[in-house]
């Protein structure tokens, strides 16, 4: 697609429930990431694909956050119980090659969820 | 570790001249990005600094001291729209291949 396309833009749910964040990146980038934005903080490395290389979790806060990228392209961030620390904007972006070149990444325009 | 800071919030008047200062610690250092966030949306790219010294852009321009773990995005002109928060994000060597985020500036330019 012409730009990194993320779903839902928005989500309510209530604590315990699972989630899953949807997130496509444009045509032909190798590359994947997920971050986390919660207000007024800075984004927050979450986990990236690169490839068919091993994933970087990393970033990941707990053994309840994971993330799958299937066919090098479509990536799903999955929550599960969730908890109310867990509300945030959780953007998706990727670029051509790891490490975006001189440009940085193209990002989506986030998901934002609330658990209640 | 790895810090990054910048200002938390910025107030400038249209037409006026705004510098939005950044301040790294990194383990490594392979270049240093600018990046625009309007309220509710996506970063986008403003500008990328490797090298000592400025980079013009338009209305825009970016400096980097890499000596002194320093850099500022300088806004000239400023107009409304430019009311956004920025943010300053440094590509480091253990990073693997992703980028360390400052907190951001939120800046709001006042006619």
């Amino acid at each position: 697609g012409a730009g990194v396309s993320q779903s839902p833009s928005n989500k309510v749910t209530e604590k315990g429930k699972d989630v899953e964040l949807r997130c496509d990146p444009i045509s032909g980038h190798t590359a994947l990431y997920w971050y986390r934005q919660s207000l007024g903080q800075g984004l927050e490395f979450l986990i990236y694909f690169q490839g068919n290389s091993a994933p970087d979790k990393s970033g990941l806060p707990s053994d309840r956050f994971s993330a799958e990228r299937t066919g090098g392209s479509v990536s799903t961030l999955t929550i599960q119980r969730t908890q109310q620390e867990d509300s945030a904007v959780y953007l998706c972006a990727s670029s051509l090659v790891a490490g975006g070149a001189n440009y940085g990444y193209t990002f989506g325009s986030g998901t934002r969820l609330t658990v209640v | 570790g790895q810090n990054i800071d910048q200002p938390t919030e910025m107030t400038a008047t249209e037409g006026a001249i705004v510098q939005i200062n950044c301040t790294y610690q990194t383990s490594g250092f392979n270049g240093l990005f600018w990046y625009q966030q309007h309220a509710g949306e996506a970063p986008t790219f403003l500008s990328y600094n490797v090298l000592d010294g400025l980079e013009e852009k338009g209305r825009f321009s970016s400096f980097l001291s890499r000596s002194k773990g320093y850099s500022y995005l300088l806004l000239k002109e400023l107009q409304m729209k430019d009311s956004a928060s920025y943010l300053c994000a440094v590509k480091g060597d253990n990073y693997g291949q992703n980028f360390v985020f400052g907190p951001g500036t939120r800046l709001s330019v006042l006619p």
